[in-house]
């Protein structure tokens, strides 16, 4: 079964601090994690992806294999990075992308 | 270079009637999948469409379907609306010839149901 865990519905943070956001998996093939994002007022837009390993906005996201986890992670929120994430799964070419139910940001001054 | 875009954007239906959801999917882009978001839940996958064949479906009945054009626009089709499907219904448009491309979406705004 293809499967995304995020455990932490809403996470509250100050600006300055470090913010880490969990995902675990569930995958019998070699998968593709991604990080799509949701600003308010905004539409659905990836943030990143594992295979690119990029730092996108200061946000980093590794790929644990042996945990089965791609935890999102910024050292120093701002409040510009206040919205949804969804961590997402799939496999190479696969026709679909399993999302997590998200993760609702806030940080404040 | 124009994104993905849904219409209607909000439609109330009654249970039993019929609904049809737009996509246009973005230029250059030739697959485009349709995910059902409830409230407070993430996206859920109904269906893929590449290059007019349908790719991959989800666990979601049969009185979902839909249709992809020759232009890659696409067409999400519910019968016999249950109050169940009120949700957002998203699109989102890749191009699955690129290496790797086909889980990179480019998501719509959503059309939002309300089935009564």
């Amino acid at each position: 079964a293809q499967r995304v865990t995020q455990p932490e519905k809403l996470l509250s943070v100050f600006k300055g601090a470090p913010v880490e956001l969990k995902c675990n998996y569930s995958y019998s093939g070699s998968p593709e994690l991604f990080w799509y994002v949701q600003y308010s007022r905004q539409r659905l837009q990836l943030l990143l992806r594992h295979i690119s390993r990029e730092s996108i906005k200061g946000f980093t996201a590794d790929l644990n294999k042996g945990e089965t986890s791609f935890h999102l992670k910024k050292p120093f929120a701002q409040e510009e990075d206040s919205a949804m994430y969804y961590c997402a799964l799939g496999g190479f070419n696969d026709y679909k992308l399993s999302f997590g139910a998200g993760t609702t940001v806030t940080v404040r001054a | 270079e124009t994104g993905v875009t849904q219409s209607p954007t909000h439609l109330i239906k009654t249970r039993g009637q019929q609904v049809t959801l737009r996509c246009s999917s973005q230029s250059g882009h030739n697959t485009v999948s349709w995910y059902q978001q409830a409230l407070g839940q993430g996206p859920q996958f109904i269906f893929q469409y590449y290059r007019e064949e349908e790719n991959g479906r989800g666990n979601f009945p049969p009185r979902f379907s839909g249709l992809q054009f020759p232009n890659y626009s696409s067409e999400l089709n519910v019968n016999a609306l249950e109050l169940d499907d009120s949700a957002l219904y998203l699109c989102a448009s890749s191009d699955r010839d690129r290496l790797s491309g086909a889980n990179v979406l480019t998501f719509g705004a959503g059309s939002r149901l309300t089935v009564l």
